[in-house]
């Protein structure tokens, strides 16, 4: 079955460490892939998205992802962590072949930063 | 300016009783979502509507009922709550007709339904 694996459940950081968040995927031809950011309390935001082109997509708030086709991951990083940044963060996935275009969602990191 | 608005933020009430959850979206998108979030952050889609029309509609009981009356506006209704509706949920949007599959989708900032 096609399926997002976000394999850490939850991370804890130390403010101004570097982040990297995982993500892989199954399948075959590049998808299309997201990274959305879940603040407390509130509703999920659009971090990047990764489509074609250039796999180091730049996105809001200091991240970056990368794609990597042998790897069929999507990992997002960022170099210097703020507070702030303490959310879940969810990998999302549409597969771009068939009929079925619909997204699939991994199970979220929860990020903890320590001041 | 609020893109993705849903009322009410906090929702209490008891077992058996009917609910409603309002959505309104000023982005101008043509397809518009329920999705529910557990306890453990799973987010699971539950229907999507593109003006109007009933594009997405997974497996949920049919005690859930979406209705859109334009398409800037999504509400769900819940008859007959259980204990098991306890969660949040969240309207989003997304631009394009079906919902096009590279369109990002927005969303509102949630419900919190808690059935006692």
């Amino acid at each position: 079955a096609q399926s997002v694996t976000q394999p850490d459940i939850h991370i804890t950081v130390s403010e101004g460490a570097s982040l990297e968040l995982r993500c892989n995927y199954s399948y075959g031809a590049t998808p299309y892939l997201f990274w959305y950011v879940q603040s407390p309390g509130q509703g999920l935001q659009l971090l990047l998205k990764y489509f074609s082109g250039d796999t180091l997509v730049q996105g809001i708030k200091g991240f970056e992802a990368e794609f990597k086709r042998s790897q069929s991951s999507f990992n997002l990083r960022k170099p210097s962590v703020h507070w702030s940044d303490a959310a879940e963060y969810f990998c999302a996935v549409v597969p771009n072949a068939g009929n079925n275009r619909k997204l699939i969602w991994g199970l979220g990191t929860s990020l903890a930063v320590n001041p | 300016d609020t893109a993705v608005s849903q009322t009410p933020k906090y929702l209490v009430t008891q077992m058996g009783n009917d609910k409603s959850i309002k959505c309104e979206q000023n982005l101008g998108h043509d397809t518009m979502y329920w999705y529910k979030q557990d306890s453990k952050k799973f987010l699971k889609i539950m229907f999507s509507y593109n003006n109007k029309e009933l594009i997405i509609n997974e497996t949920v009981p049919n005690r859930f009922s979406p209705k859109s009356p334009d398409k800037a506006h999504l509400n769900l209704h819940i008859n007959s709550l259980e204990l098991g509706d306890s969660a949040v949920y969240f309207c989003a949007s997304s631009q394009g007709r079906g919902g096009r599959a590279n369109s990002p989708l927005h969303f509102g900032n949630g419900t919190r339904l808690t059935v006692t």
